[in-house]
């Protein structure tokens, strides 16, 4: 069956330490893969978009990596600081589809200062 | 600063009854998806329209749930009659996807603030 994990659905670290969050997908091929910030009450933000021919992307203190092979996105947060607490979910966008965006669960993340 | 917008923001009414949700999508995005997102079940598609054409509504349950585009500026989800199980938040996005077959460009979405929808 068609499905998409990420790793836990909590992670609670100190300020300052990288967070590393885990999407994991099973019998889909993404053309994109992408990670959404969503914090309470509010709809997700878009954060990153990687397609499936990068294997990395970066923006200011987030890395996305992309392994088609193990199937496997890791989004990390370097010197995380209590501002970055909230609920990152990573979506796949097919290839051939019209866009729609197939959604984790969610990772809610927790930086303690 | 351009953003989705939905309306109501909060929404409590009584099983039977009807419930319409609003969405102004950003000006100049072709692409428009309405979204269910529950503890349970997380944030799941339920239609979405490209250039106001729908394209695929399978997520929603066809009997009580429609969603229309009637112009660019406004697209619109019905339930009718509600349910308890109904109760959730209902996020519309809309983005830009360019392109067809293999040479589609897929861009981010931008969600809006959601409704919130309690069914008694």
């Amino acid at each position: 069956s068609q499905k998409i994990e990420q790793n836990s659905e909590a992670l609670n670290i100190q300020e300052g330490k990288t967070a590393t969050l885990t999407c994991n997908y099973t019998n889909y091929s993404p053309a994109y893969l992408q990670w959404y910030r969503q914090d309470p009450g509010r709809g997700p933000v878009f954060l990153l978009l990687i397609r499936e021919n990068e294997k990395e992307k970066r923006k200011e203190r987030l890395k996305v990596t992309f392994d088609t092979t193990l199937k496997q996105s890791l989004f990390h947060i370097t010197a995380s600081q209590p501002a970055d607490s909230a609920t990152y979910l990573c979506a796949l966008t097919l290839g051939g589809s019209q866009g729609n965006l197939i959604f984790g669960k969610g990772t809610k993340l927790s930086v303690k200062p | 600063d351009a953003r989705v917008t939905q309306t109501p923001r909060h929404k409590v009414t009584e099983m039977g009854q009807e419930v319409t949700m609003r969405c102004q999508p950003i000006l100049g995005h072709n692409t428009v998806f309405w979204y269910r997102q529950t503890m349970m079940q997380g944030l799941e598609l339920l239609a979405y329209f490209r250039n106001r054409a729908p394209l695929d509504d399978s997520g929603m349950p066809k009997d009580r749930f429609s969603a229309e585009m009637p112009d660019a500026t406004l697209a619109t989800l019905k339930i009718q009659p509600s349910e308890p199980r109904d109760s959730a938040v209902y996020f519309c996005a809309s983005g830009l996807v360019l392109g067809s077959g293999g040479h589609t460009v897929y861009n981010e979405q931008f969600f809006g603030p959601g409704t919130r929808l309690t069914v008694l």
